[in-house]
Parts: C-alpha cells; sequence; structure tokens
C-alpha cells in the first residue's frame, strides 16, 4: 500500500502560538509532497510543494514565512503555522507522491482552531 | 491552464439508484485523470484512476469512470448508490506538461437518501 499519515488530527491553540503538523510517508519514500488548504465546502488549494532536502515552493499569496515547511527526510514533511490566528483556521492536509505512481496519497488531515 | 469543471456541487439519488457524478477538464493532451472521495474531516481517498490505458477505468466500491477525449469529460459512475457512499467527490487532473501539480475540482457532494 502506500498510506500517508497525518498528525495532530485536530488541535487547538492560542491566538500567537505555532503549531506544528506532521505528514509521515508509512511504506514509502517520498520526495515530493504537498501541502493543501481546504476551507468549509470548498475545494483544496495549494500552498506549497514541499521538496525532501531542500526549499518548498510556495503558491502565489502564500505567506511562507507564515506557513513553514520541512521536509528533512524521504518520510517527513511538516508544516508549521507560525503565530496564528483565528483567520489560519482552517482543514490543512498533506499528500505524498510514490515513485512510478502517477496518484497522490492523501494525509487524514489537520483540523486546525486558534481561539 | 487546466481546469476542472464539476458540473453539479450537489447531487441527490435514493438508495439502489444509478451515480452519475460529472467532470470536465481543459488539456491539450491527455491528462492523468483521478476521482477521490472525502468523507466530512477526513482525508482524500482514490476511488479510480485513468493513465492512458483503458478509457473505462473500474474503481474501489463499484464505482466507474469512462474517459472520453472527444468530450473531454472523465465522468463517474455507479449502477446502485448504497447510503456509505454519501460524501464529497473531488475529479483531479495531473497534466503532463506540469507533471508536478495536481488540479482539483471544486467538489460534488453526493447525498443518499434512504
Amino acid at each position: 500500500g502506500a498510506v500517508v499519515s497525518q498528525h495532530p488530527s485536530r488541535v487547538i491553540c492560542k491566538s500567537g502560538t505555532s503549531v506544528k503538523i506532521e505528514c509521515r510517508s508509512l511504506d514509502f519514500q517520498a520526495t515530493t509532497m504537498f501541502w493543501y488548504r481546504q476551507f468549509p465546502k470548498k475545494s483544496l488549494m495549494l500552498m506549497a510543494t514541499s521538496n525532501e532536502g531542500s526549499k518548498a515552493t510556495y503558491e502565489q499569496g502564500v505567506e511562507k514565512d507564515k506557513f513553514l515547511i520541512n521536509h528533512a527526510s524521504l518520510t517527513l514533511s511538516t508544516l508549521t503555522v507560525t503565530s496564528a490566528h483565528p483567520e489560519d483556521s482552517s482543514f490543512y492536509i498533506c499528500s505524498a507522491e510514490r515513485t512510478g505512481l502517477p496518484e497522490a496519497f492523501f494525509g487524514q488531515g489537520t483540523r486546525l482552531t486558534v481561539v | 491552464a487546466q481546469s476542472v469543471t464539476q458540473l453539479d456541487s450537489h447531487v441527490s439519488v435514493s438508495e439502489g439508484t444509478p451515480v452519475l457524478l460529472r467532470c470536465n477538464y481543459s488539456s491539450s493532451y491527455s491528462p492523468s485523470l483521478f476521482w477521490y472521495v472525502q468523507h466530512p474531516n477526513k482525508g482524500l481517498q482514490l476511488l479510480l484512476k485513468y493513465t492512458s490505458a483503458a478509457t473505462l477505468v473500474k474503481g474501489i466500491n463499484g464505482f466507474e469512470a469512462e474517459f472520453k477525449k472527444s468530450e473531454t469529460s472523465f465522468h463517474l459512475t455507479k449502477p446502485s448508490a448504497h447510503m456509505s457512499d454519501a460524501a464529497e467527490y473531488f475529479c483531479v487532473v495531473r497534466p503532463l506538461y506540469n507533471f508536478n501539480k495536481f488540479y482539483f475540482g471544486s467538489g460534488t457532494k453526493l447525498n443518499v437518501k434512504p
């Protein structure tokens, strides 16, 4: 199989604090991972493409200093929301590519609530 | 630019009746095409994929999709809906010219009535 695990599934944090979300490929190595944000009743919005060992490529309009992405190993990418504000509350989803397969494998998503 | 159009934001069917979720895409070349399903507060699960092999693709849970190049369509069907099929469905395109990008449709919410 190709399993992607995202942690935590839910997190509540106080305004001004930072929160880290992990995305792990459990049974394969993922050179590329993607981070998405999903607003209620909306489709997925690509935030950034994360490549192992290099800097992430951010989509236009996404603040790289606010949404820090680190892809330090072939099985782990992290998204850190820094100085979180209530407007950052959302559902964040990661996906990973497996070499040789065209589809993306998605994590379970993380519901972030900033209070 | 690539675009993916899911023609219906909501589809409601009765249990046991057929399901049709429509998807059209814009592409100069035959892309890879996917249907994913998302249950509330969950990630996306792959239902099926088309990658330039057979044009009629069978997926999990009895779903099928047919790639029609002349119509640039990739509609998702199921002969008989089950209550557990109620979810959000996304049509996704990965173009050959930009293989590092996935383009998502806006989603179709399927409601299944008992």
